[in-house]
């Protein structure tokens, strides 16, 4: 069965600090990984996405990295800012087929001043 | 300018009703999409339609019934609303589907609130 584990369930930290966000996946055959933002009473945008070949991909202030071989990704969040304060959600899509994607449940950020 | 637009952002209605959801892309997009997004916040696929052709159809009751008029619209009907259809329902647009997940681009998100 398809799963995408995200910790840590929430996190908060102080404004200009950095932190990092952990995505553990179980799609197979692996098509791409996506991590989207998802702003309380907005739709999820995407920050980045990554397939096989790529082990990490830069968007700002926002760096994913991507083991395919472990299975595992992560989100590191440069120098906090409020704005950054929201759910980071990652999305795995698999190959063939439809690609429907799976989702986790994402990772709660609060930045605080 | 919006991108992906939903209507209404909400929703009361009580048990038993039906109603609709209307969503409507200018992105110029092959491929739209229906999400559930729970209590919990997890986000779940419901339905996919490319060039008005359903393509993704979960496990979701039958009493939802998606419907896209031409490309550029993808509408969502419930019947005989229950509690648990409580949640935000998002739509979704992309460019392909069969070549991969390509980059979705979501509305604001309908919360609909069955009492």
């Amino acid at each position: 069965k398809n799963q995408v584990e995200q910790s840590p369930q929430s996190l908060i930290i102080l404004e200009g600090k950095n932190c990092t966000l952990q995505c553990n996946y179980t799609v197979s055959p692996f098509s791409n990984l996506r991590w989207y933002k998802q702003d309380t009473g907005r739709g999820p945008v995407s920050l980045t996405i990554m397939t096989f070949s790529e082990n990490t991909k830069s968007n700002g202030r926002y760096t994913a990295t991507l083991d395919a071989d472990t299975k595992q990704s992560s989100l590191h969040i440069t120098a906090s800012q409020l704005s950054d304060s929201a759910s980071y959600i990652c999305v795995v899509s698999a190959a063939g087929g439809s690609y429907i994607p799976t989702f986790g449940r994402g990772t709660s950020l609060i930045v605080h001043p | 300018d919006t991108a992906v637009s939903q209507t209404p952002k909400y929703l009361v209605t009580q048990m038993g009703n039906d109603k609709s959801i209307k969503c409507e892309q200018n992105l110029g997009h092959d491929t739209m999409y229906w999400y559930k997004q729970d209590s919990k916040k997890f986000l779940k696929i419901m339905f996919s339609y490319n060039n008005k052709e359903l393509i993704i159809n979960e496990t979701v009751p039958n009493r939802f019934s998606p419907k896209s008029p031409d490309k550029a619209h993808l509408n969502l009907h419930i019947n005989s609303l229950e509690l648990g259809d409580s949640a935000v329902y998002f739509c979704a647009s992309s460019q392909v589907a069969t070549q991969g997940y390509t980059e979705a681009f979501f509305g604001q998100g309908t919360r609909l609130t069955v009492v």
